[in-house]
């Protein structure tokens, strides 16, 4: 497989689930993101992953927990939702974090997982 | 003030023509600007990226920068059904990623 991938790309569940979303990148960058997009609404940065590390969290609810087990892999542990969050969930990569316009800072998108609370 | 204004549309037109898409925003520190294309069940692929002011042209696609009036466009030219999505702005600074900003995106329907 190439590029970014995700894991499911639908999923159900209601406000008292566990449920985990998964992200895969075949590019090897060194920074991943979580972002939100729902509809109409432009797409909401939740966490940025560098080397590993955290260096973002956007006042995300704690309902999600982000994890990076290493440069490739990303997940969204997701706990007690809303009916609210229900969203399209976007993992995106690229090879670095730093501004401007360059190969290093171009972002990958995955395709997405549609989540549905009920 | 939302950062970055976009119109979610929807936009129909019939094929072969015009297409003008655009976005306004209030932060005077973005200096580069990007279009994102995302088809229907897939992720958002970058189409065109302009530094500052002025045009970049790539084959069908213009796009256009104005920082004085904060404004950016998208000019699509002999449009096609192929070229049928939801089209996002974006636009960041020079710090790093976690600063760039989204649009809502623009759905563009272009009929046979």
């Amino acid at each position: 497989e190439t590029g970014v991938t995700q894991t499911p790309r639908h999923l159900v569940m209601g406000m008292t689930n566990k449920k985990s979303l998964k992200c895969e990148q075949h590019l090897g960058h060194n920074a991943m993101y979580w972002y939100k997009q729902s509809a109409k609404k432009p797409l909401e940065l939740m966490f940025v992953y560098s080397l590993e590390e955290r260096v973002e969290n956007n006042s995300v609810p704690s309902r999600f927990s982000p994890e990076c087990p290493n440069s490739s892999h990303l997940f969204l542990h997701l706990h007690t939702l809303q009916p609210e969050d229900s969203a399209l969930y976007l993992c995106a990569s690229s090879q670095g974090t730093s501004g401007g316009l360059s190969s290093r800072s171009t972002q990958y998108f995955g395709p997405g997982t549609r989540l549905t609370v009920l | 003030q939302k950062e970055v204004e976009q119109d979610p549309g929807p936009l129909s037109v019939p094929e072969g023509a015009i297409v003008s898409l655009n976005c306004t925003y209030s932060n005077s520190a973005f200096q580069y600007f990007m279009w994102y294309r995302q088809y229907s069940r897939k992720g958002p692929e970058l189409l065109m990226y302009t530094y500052s002011s002025g045009n970049k042209e790539d084959g069908r696609f213009t796009a256009q920068v104005d920082k004085s009036s904060k404004y950016i466009s998208l000019f699509i030219r002999d449009s096609q059904p192929s070229d049928s999505a939801t089209y996002l702005c974006a636009m960041s600074g020079l710090r790093n990623n976690n600063d760039m900003r989204f649009g809502a995106g623009t759905r563009l329907t272009v009929k046979p």
